[in-house]
């Protein structure tokens, strides 16, 4: 069975502390997705990884920093956490492909709260 | 940037009843995605429609795709209580990459 499992569920953290969300995936995926949700907001885009040390921004990378040093593994980093950096945040994990974007196989999120 | 938009952003049926979800796209693709999404939890992949299919069906789920109008819609068909959840279009932001964008989602509520 293919898994996408992310290191918390649920995780309280400090104003202005470094937070490290982990994401490990077990399908030999070439991409990787990290996504934070809001209400009313859908799913944003905060970083993409298309290989070990690649990436991209996405929509939403301020305060945002990410480390993919193995294929198999995606860091979210917090540099300084903030109230308004408290949500769900996603992981993803997909396929390369000449074709496009393949499907996409999700963590079951992080719930963050920054107080 | 949000690459798709859902519409309606709401939606409540009586069990038994279809449900229709709508989704527009900005830029060219090569397949449209469709996740749903129980509250709480991660998305789970339902359906990928090909820019070079016009419909795809898997078990009550039908999909369609208008490239010309740069739209594609969701139709669940004899609906579920077990059906609710949100429901997410997906493409990529170009035609050659991986990145996938998703849109904000249509919430679906099936009353039994």
């Amino acid at each position: 069975d293919v898994k996408v499992t992310q290191s918390s569920r649920y995780l309280v953290k400090r104003t202005g502390e470094k937070v490290f969300l982990e994401c490990v995936q077990d399908m030999d995926h070439e991409n990787m997705f990290w996504y934070r949700q809001d209400p009313g907001l859908g799913l944003r885009l905060i970083y993409f990884s298309y290989d070990v040390k690649m990436k991209e921004k996405g929509d939403i990378p301020e305060g945002y920093s990410v480390s993919r040093e193995k294929k198999e593994r995606f860091s979210l980093i917090l540099e300084s956490a903030s109230t308004n950096q408290t949500s769900m945040y996603l992981c993803a994990s997909s396929l390369r492909s000449a074709g496009g974007a393949t499907e996409a196989f999700f963590g079951q999120g992080t719930r963050l709260t920054v107080v | 940037s949000q690459q798709g938009e859902e519409d309606p952003q709401a939606l409540s049926i009586q069990e038994g009843e279809n449900a229709t979800m709508n989704c527009s796209y900005k830029t060219s693709i090569n397949n449209l995605q469709w996740y749903r999404q129980n509250s709480g939890r991660g998305l789970v992949h339902l359906i990928l429609i090909r820019s070079n299919e016009r419909e795809k069906h898997s078990g009550r789920l039908r999909v369609t795709l208008d490239t010309s109008k740069k739209s594609s819609s969701l139709l669940i068909t004899a609906s579920r209580a077990a059906d609710t959840a949100s429901y997410f279009c997906a493409s990529p932001l170009s035609s050659n990459t991986g990145k996938l964008i998703f849109g904000q989602g249509t919430t679906l509520q099936v009353k039994p």
